[in-house]
C-alpha cells in the first residue's frame, strides 16, 4: 500500500514570494491533515479535511495561508506571501474517518 | 502553558539501559492518548496507544494517571535503533481526528 505522498521534499524561497505544497492521501482514505512543525516542537494542526470538507481550519493562518482538496483526494496548502517565521517542516496525513493518522515525509521549507 | 508537556531531554544512555519519559497534559476532558516516534528528518509514527490499564508492546510499557493528568513510557534493554524523539500526543475527544502534540523528548543510545 502507497503511503501519504508529498512534494517536493525540500523548498527554498525568499521571503514574500508564494509557495506550494501537495498532497496525496492513502487511497480511500476520507481525512486529510496539514501540519506544521517548527524546530524543536511537535506538529501543530493547520486544517483538517472530510472529502473536500474543511472541517477544523481554526489554526490556518488565513491571511496568507490557504488550502484546497477540490475533489476530496489530493490537496495543496499555499503560502503568500511568505515570512521568515514560516520556516518549517510541513506535513500532511491521511485517516479512514477517525482511525490512526498516517504521515508523509513532510516539505521542509527555509525562507531566506 | 502548553496542552502538552514533554522533557526535551536528550537522554543520553548506553545500550541495555533502561529509560522513561514523563509527559503531562493540562486538559483534563483529553480522552484519547499515544506515543509517536519520530526519527531525523522523518514522519512521526504511532508507536502505541496509551490505556488506563496500562500496556506494553515488547519493550515498551505505557502508564496513564488521569487523575494526574500523566502519561509514561517506559524502554527495557535500549537498542541503539531506539534513538529518536519521542511525541507524547492526546487527543481532546475520542478517535484520533484531533492529535495534540507535545514537543518531544530526544532520547540517545549509545554503545
Amino acid at each position: 500500500e502507497a503511503g501519504v505522498v508529498q512534494s517536493p521534499r525540500y523548498k527554498i524561497i525568499e521571503k514574500k514570494q508564494p509557495v506550494a505544497f501537495w498532497c496525496n492521501p492513502i487511497s480511500g482514505h476520507n481525512t486529510l491533515y496539514w501540519y506544521r512543525q517548527n524546530l524543536g516542537q511537535g506538529p501543530e494542526l493547520l486544517i483538517r479535511y472530510e472529502n473536500e470538507e474543511a472541517v477544523d481550519d481554526s489554526q490556518l493562518p488565513k491571511d496568507r495561508f490557504s488550502a484546497e482538496r477540490l475533489k476530496g483526494v489530493d490537496s495543496t496548502l499555499k503560502i503568500q506571501p511568505a515570512e521568515l517565521g514560516d520556516s518549517a517542516v510541513y506535513l500532511c496525513a491521511s485517516s479512514l474517518d477517525m482511525g490512526p493518522q498516517h504521515f508523509g515525509d513532510g516539505t521542509r521549507l527555509s525562507i531566506l | 502553558r502548553k496542552e502538552v508537556e514533554q522533557d526535551p531531554g536528550p537522554f543520553n544512555v548506553p545500550e541495555g539501559a533502561t529509560v522513561a519519559f514523563n509527559c503531562t497534559y493540562s486538559n483534563s476532558a483529553s480522552q484519547s492518548f499515544f506515543w509517536y516516534r519520530q526519527d531525523c528528518r522523518k514522519e512521526p509514527k504511532l508507536l502505541m496507544s496509551v490505556y488506563s490499564s496500562g500496556n506494553e508492546d515488547g519493550r515498551f510499557t505505557a502508564q496513564l494517571n488521569r487523575a494526574s493528568q500523566y502519561i509514561s513510557l517506559l524502554i527495557r534493554d535500549s537498542k541503539l535503533s531506539d534513538s529518536a524523539t519521542y511525541l507524547c500526543v492526546v487527543t481532546p475527544s475520542g478517535g484520533y481526528n484531533k492529535l495534540i502534540f507535545g514537543a518531544g523528548t530526544r532520547l540517545a543510545v549509545h554503545p
